[in-house]
This record gives C-alpha cells, structure tokens and sequence, in this order.
C-alpha cells in the first residue's frame, strides 16, 4: 500500500528558481522523511520532520509539515543542475513489529540550465 | 551513508542459479532491511532483521531468503533466480536515535 504520494509527478524548472514538491499520506504518523536520488543512484537522507514541528530547514530545503492535512512540502531555494534528481517522501509503518518506511512515487525534478 | 555497503554493486545471472547479495554496516545498527525498487512499484520490503539470527518476512518475501550471523552483515539469498527478481536491491539500516533510515548504495540486479 502506498502511503506518500508525490506531487507533482515531474517538475522542470529553471536554474536558480525555486521548486516545490508535494507529500500527502494517509495515516497518523510520527515523523516523515524525504529522500533524493540520482539517475541509477541510491537514496540519499535529505530531512526528517517530526509529527511535533510545523517547519524545518536544512540549507537550501525547507520541509513543512501538516498533520491537520496529512501532508508536507520540500522547498529547494536557488536551485541548481545538480540538484536534478527523484525527491521521495517516506513515512513510517509498522509491519509485523519492525517499522518500514513507506515511500512515494517520487517527483523527478528537472533543473534546466 | 552511515557506513553501509552493499556487494556485489552489479551482477547479471541466468535464471535458475543461486544468488547471495552483501550489505555491510559498521556502526552497530540492530535493525537491517532489505528493500528491492521497480518501476511503477517504488520500494518493497522483502526482508528485515531485529538482530543477529532474527529475521522476519516483508512484503514480497517470496523467493528470498535472509540471515544474519553478525550484526554488521545482513545477507540476501535468491536460492533459484528468476527473470521477476531482476531489480535494484538496497539495504537499510535505522539509526533509532534519530528514528532516521539510512540505504545502501544499491545491488542493479538482472537476471537472464
């Protein structure tokens, strides 16, 4: 069962704007985390934002969080080519006593130079 | 990466041939995971561990098998390959100080 979804699917944008992305999931959880990854590549840890705080930044990303609406957003500012990639949220579940993560489809982001 | 290997990175194998893929951690994480990623299907766990020799079944256990004699090496066994278990396998360990899921660098997987 899919518990984030992403939103949009793909995002083309140009070098130094900013892109958003989309995270909406269904059941109560605890904290969320978002991901990124490269063409062919692993899945790089970007941020996690507990159920408790409404915001939370890490250099260029901005991660908000609503659990009133089950969802959050990744904010990248000033972006760069390099920052071309999947972005996947992820969200906790418990299976059979381990907790899994649940990840999205994944919005692939497109910075154009 | 929190210190987290996987081997071998590539390997293509014909159908019917046993398969055992490595993840290597070295910060003493008790939890390990093994996840495959497909198209349309994102990622799946296929198996978990809780600690050297406890191991439990995911989602898409069959066809795989698991074990784990040290806690910083978790091994992921296709006993007959087949052409549906061609994927891109990572393992995961959860750092439960910060509740945070740290992957592998990936095992691309084709099988003939």
């Amino acid at each position: 069962s899919q518990q984030g979804e992403e939103d949009p699917q793909a995002l083309s944008i140009q070098e130094g704007e900013n892109a958003t992305m989309n995270c909406s999931y269904k059941t109560s959880i605890n904290n969320l985390q978002w991901y990124r990854q490269n063409s062919g590549r692993g899945l790089v840890h970007l941020i996690l934002i507990r159920s408790n705080e409404r915001e939370k930044h890490s250099g260029r990303l901005r991660v908000t969080l609503d659990t009133s609406k089950k969802s959050s957003s990744l904010l990248i500012t000033a972006s760069r080519a390099a920052d071309t990639a999947s972005y996947f949220c992820a969200t906790p579940s418990s299976f059979q006593g381990a907790q899994k993560l649940v990840f999205g489809q994944g919005t692939r982001l497109t910075i154009n130079p | 990466d929190a210190g987290i290997t996987q081997s071998p990175r590539h390997k293509v194998t014909e159908t019917g041939t046993p398969v055992t893929l490595r993840c290597h951690q070295t910060e003493n994480h008790r939890y390990m995971y093994w996840y495959r990623q497909d198209p349309g299907h994102g990622l799946r766990l296929i198996h978990y561990s809780y600690g050297v020799k406890d191991t439990d079944k995911g989602e898409v256990s069959d066809g795989y098998s698991v074990s784990r004699s040290k806690t910083e090496d978790f091994l992921l066994t296709l006993e007959s390959a087949t052409s549906s278990q061609t994927s891109v396998y990572f393992c995961a360990i959860v750092d439960r100080d910060t509740d945070t899921q740290y992957f592998g660098p990936g095992t691309r997987l084709t099988v003939l």
